[in-house]
């Protein structure tokens, strides 16, 4: 079985210039979750999406980030303008529901991203 | 809010011996609790989870975690590690409900395996 594909795995841009990350989740996993990932902290939940809709983005400062996953399958995720404080490790993951009990979510290997 | 603790920032074993990686956290209601590793650049992967039941769980490649309510507590165990268990430990916890709350992960305890 396939597992996340995330692309690229290594970005280095300027502040204030633009981004985006690509996810591939595994076939058939409805529920599609971003983190990031700052160094010396554990993940953070960015956005989730149930399909092709938003479940929590309670935590994606959208005034500069943005997501979408169109088709219900792959998501991917802007920043524009990127801060320095953005330089992190994003993480998609995939799982079939959203259910902590009864399902696993998977993860991808992340993009690291450095703001300079 | 919930919260997690891992004490621990850095840890060093000496291959073959035992390993207990502490979490503590702050949660009002029965949580669920997971532990994840994380290899250098890899993604994170599920160690063990707790919902219900025997505070003992077990999981793969070895570890264990046993759930303390009284201490607020699901430490992470190994009787003997192996050089391969180097890597990054989190401990997570969510809402123990079907509540799409966001599970809150601990800042991490990096392991390092000496011969």
């Amino acid at each position: 079985e396939a597992g996340v594909a995330q692309s690229p795995r290594y970005k280095i841009i300027e502040k204030r210039q633009s981004v985006a990350f690509w996810c591939n989740p595994i076939s058939g996993h409805a529920t599609l979750y971003w983190y990031q990932q700052i160094l010396g902290q554990g993940p953070k939940l960015l956005i989730q999406f149930q399909n092709n809709g938003v479940v929590d983005d309670s935590q994606l400062p959208k005034d500069r980030f943005s997501a979408e996953r169109l088709k219900g399958v792959d998501s991917t995720l802007k920043i524009q303008p990127a801060k320095l404080e953005d330089s992190a490790v994003y993480l998609c993951a995939s799982s079939l529901f959203h259910s902590y009990r009864n399902t696993e979510a998977f993860f991808g290997q992340g993009t690291r991203l450095t703001v300079v | 809010a919930q919260s997690v603790t891992q004490p621990d920032i850095h840890i060093t074993v000496s291959e073959g011996a035992s390993l207990e990686l502490r979490c503590n956290y702050s949660y009002g209601a029965t949580p669920y609790l997971f532990w994840y590793v994380q290899s250098p650049g890899q993604g994170l992967q599920l160690l063990l989870k707790y919902f219900s039941g025997d505070t003992l769980v077990q999981g793969i490649k070895g570890f264990e975690a046993e759930f303390k309510r009284s201490q607020s507590s699901f430490n992470l165990r190994k009787p003997s590690v192996h050089w391969s268990d180097a890597a990054e430990y989190f401990c997570a916890v969510g809402p123990g409900n079907s509540g799409n709350t966001p599970l809150v992960f601990g800042k991490g305890t990096r392991l390092s395996v000496i011969a």
